[in-house]
């Protein structure tokens, strides 16, 4: 079975520092992992997603993710915060051998950015 | 123009009541989603539906059923709804892409219907 951890509930960075939001994933395949935004109010955005090509994949707003199978992890970072960074963050898991794979959510990391 | 809409954005009604929440989508997907959030547990599956005549259940779909009335819409009913099932619900879409004997699907999200049952 898939399976998804994010392993920070919160973050909070000041404006213009670093980001580091980690996931752990746990799959019987190599996976198909994303990373979603939702800002308050607002649906979820795709981020990024990885789909067994380079392993460090951009995304949008400056943000990037490394799939590291070694590790089984897919986190993901921004060099400097923003303000309009603040936001909940989803990784995500689907299964790649499956068409219409579902998606296995993680529980979310909520950023705060301090300015 | 939003490409996967939903009607209503907030809803308030009462236990028992049964409830439809509506879906439609522009980008021309046959996989359609829903979903419910809830705080703390990310998003769990509620339906999906991969075509008009082929309609799953998700992980949690006691209490719920839905209607693909057409490609592009995709409903779902409370039949009687309860407290527990206040929440925000989330529409999906999804294309798909096969490469190396792999299936790659990026879903697309609505902005979602805040429900409250009292």
């Amino acid at each position: 079975a898939q399976s998804v951890t994010q392993l920070d509930s919160h973050v909070s960075v000041s404006e213009g520092t670093p980001v580091l939001l980690r996931c752990n994933y746990s799959s019987s395949y190599s996976p198909s992992l994303f990373w979603y935004v939702q800002h308050p109010n607002k649906g979820l955005q795709l981020l990024l997603k990885y789909t067994s090509a380079a392993t460090l994949v951009k995304g949008i707003n400056g943000f990037e993710a490394e799939f590291k199978k070694s590790e089984t992890s897919f986190h993901l970072t921004k060099p400097s915060a923003h303000m309009s960074d603040a936001a909940e963050y989803f990784c995500v898991v689907s299964d790649p051998l499956r068409q219409g794979g579902k998606l296995i959510f993680g529980q979310g990391t909520e950023l705060s950015v301090k300015p | 123009d939003a490409d996967v809409t939903q009607t209503p954005r907030n809803r308030i009604t009462k236990t028992g009541k049964r409830i439809m929440l509506e879906c439609s989508q522009t980008k021309g997907h046959d996989r359609m989603y829903w979903y419910r959030q809830d705080p703390g547990l990310g998003l769990r599956l509620i339906y999906y539906s991969f075509d008009v005549k082929d309609i799953n259940k998700g992980e949690i779909s006691d209490g719920y059923s839905v209607s693909r009335q057409a490609q592009a819409k995709f409903s779902l009913s409370l039949e009687s709804a309860i407290p527990n099932q206040t929440a925000l619900y989330f529409c999906a879409t999804s294309d798909s892409a096969r490469a190396s004997g792999m299936w790659t699907d990026t879903q697309y999200f609505g902005p979602g219907t805040r429900l409250t049952v009292l």
